[in-house]
């Protein structure tokens, strides 16, 4: 899910199906990681997040993996619904940084019926 | 969950005006709040971070003297856009976080919309 200049990517499912969205990110010093989803016109609503001692955590329909060694963090949203479109963000800090959250370039996901 | 309002949730201002957005933390007290700026189709910077009763750090890039921050208090954190023009359209968003701890989560305001004519 990276960004080329003004253009977000674009994800699109068909209701029902699950859904992955990908984020590389910068810092290997990074040590916390948030997924964020962003309705049009309003602020970011937590998903779910996980540390860097862990590779994997589950949700409610949400699982996020973490893959150190390649800086790459996954969402994936299972059984994907019309209401789950919107614009999905990852965020990542480290806590020798005062925990400032450093986000994604976004993936906006479309959920067909 | 914790709130984090913010006002206004819209302005409309002419290019020379300043302008000044409220956040507020409605069930908590916020040690520390952090101003984004988000243009169409981008994610979120980060602009500064305002810790109570102390100055405000600002990102690399952010004038000081033009975006205002004032945190004095624990619920109420200030953004005044000094001498606005069109350039700094775009959505402001404020996050609260309680306390400096790494599982102190931040909660988001729903943004603020500035348009300069």
């Amino acid at each position: 899910g990276e960004s080329v200049g003004l253009h977000l990517p674009t994800l699109s499912v068909q209701e029902g199906d699950n859904s992955i969205i990908n984020c590389a990110y910068s810092n290997s010093a990074s040590d916390y990681f948030i997924w964020y989803k962003q309705e049009s016109g309003k602020g970011p609503q937590f998903i779910i997040d996980i540390r860097s001692n862990m590779d994997k955590r589950q949700g409610q329909r949400v699982t996020v993996l973490l893959n150190k060694t390649v800086k790459h963090l996954s969402l994936q949203i299972a059984a994907t619904q019309p209401g789950d479109s919107a614009v999905y963000f990852c965020a990542e800090s480290f806590s020798g940084g005062y925990n400032k959250l450093i986000f994604g370039a976004g993936t906006r996901l479309a959920v067909h019926p | 969950g914790a709130v984090v309002s913010q006002h206004p949730s819209w302005v409309i201002c002419k290019s020379g005006t300043s302008v000044k957005i409220e956040c507020r933390s409605l069930d908590f007290q916020a040690t520390t709040m952090f101003w984004y700026r988000q243009f169409p189709k981008q994610s979120l910077m980060l602009m500064a971070t305002s810790n109570e009763g102390s100055k405000a750090t600002y990102e690399q890039g952010v004038e000081k003297d033009k975006f205002l921050i004032n945190h004095a208090s624990l619920t109420l954190s200030t953004l005044t856009v000094t001498s606005a023009h069109p350039e700094d359209s775009s959505f402001y968003i404020c996050s609260a976080r309680q306390g400096n701890s790494p599982n102190n989560e931040q909660f988001f305001g729903p943004g603020t919309r500035l348009t300069v004519l």
